[in-house]
């Protein structure tokens, strides 16, 4: 199995820019999660999609987040427009949600984003 | 109060010595519980969870949780240079939903 892809892997931008962000899960996981990583607030959740349906964004900043995800093998995150404490690194993870337990999330490989 | 709380470390310690790495949740309602191992510039990845109270081994790794003192371990035996990584522990708070600790610094010396 490939794993979860993210791409891209380095985003550079500049401050006011829309950034797009991608994942793509595990095929046939139905569970999508985005997490931001800074070394302030450590591992955060964004929003998670379960079959395909946006569950809980209660972690999107403001406003400028913004998620979709059109079909099961594919999710974006955008940031309109970026601001430099957007720093960080972007990580999408999926998981197999079947039973009434929480199931293993595998995470992707993370997007680092430099907002300058 | 933090929902999972960690020692920020770094905990250090030799060579084949055994590493215990802790974590105290606030959610007395939270089942599963999984800890992660983190590389420094790498992603995440699943060490071991638990559902139940009580210890559960994996090869050199061991969980431990207590849920009436809302305490999650790990123990990692004949600890090696290459298990030096960040330690996240995670609870699910909802229904799908983790909410991971900030992460416990392990370094083993040679």
């Amino acid at each position: 199995d490939a794993g979860v892809i993210q791409s891209p892997r380095h985003e550079v931008t500049e401050m006011g820019q829309e950034v797009t962000l991608r994942c793509k899960p595990i095929s046939g996981h139905n569970s999508l999660f985005w997490y931001r990583q800074t070394m302030m607030r450590g591992l955060e959740l964004l929003i998670y999609f379960n079959n395909n349906v946006p569950i809980d964004d209660s972690g999107m900043p403001e406003d400028r987040f913004s998620a979709k995800m059109p079909n099961a093998s594919f999710s974006t995150l955008k940031i309109q427009p970026s601001e430099p404490r957007d720093s960080a690194v972007y990580f999408c993870a999926s998981s197999a949600q079947a039973s009434g337990y929480q199931e293993t999330q595998y995470f992707g490989p993370g997007t680092r984003l430099l907002v300058l | 109060q933090k929902e999972v709380e960690q020692n920020s470390g770094p905990l250090s310690v030799p060579e084949g010595a055994i590493a215990s790495l802790n974590c105290t949740y606030s959610d007395r309602g939270s089942q599963s519980f999984f800890w992660y191992r983190q590389y420094s510039g790498k992603s995440p990845e699943l060490i071991m969870f638990i559902y139940s109270n009580g210890d559960k081994e994996d090869g050199r790794f061991t969980a431990q949780l207590n849920k009436a003192s809302q305490y999650v371990s790990l123990l990692i035996r004949d600890s090696q240079p290459s298990d030096s990584a960040t330690y996240l522990c995670a609870v699910n708070s909802s229904f799908q939903k983790l909410v991971f600790g900030t992460g416990t610094r392990l370094l083993v010396s040679p």
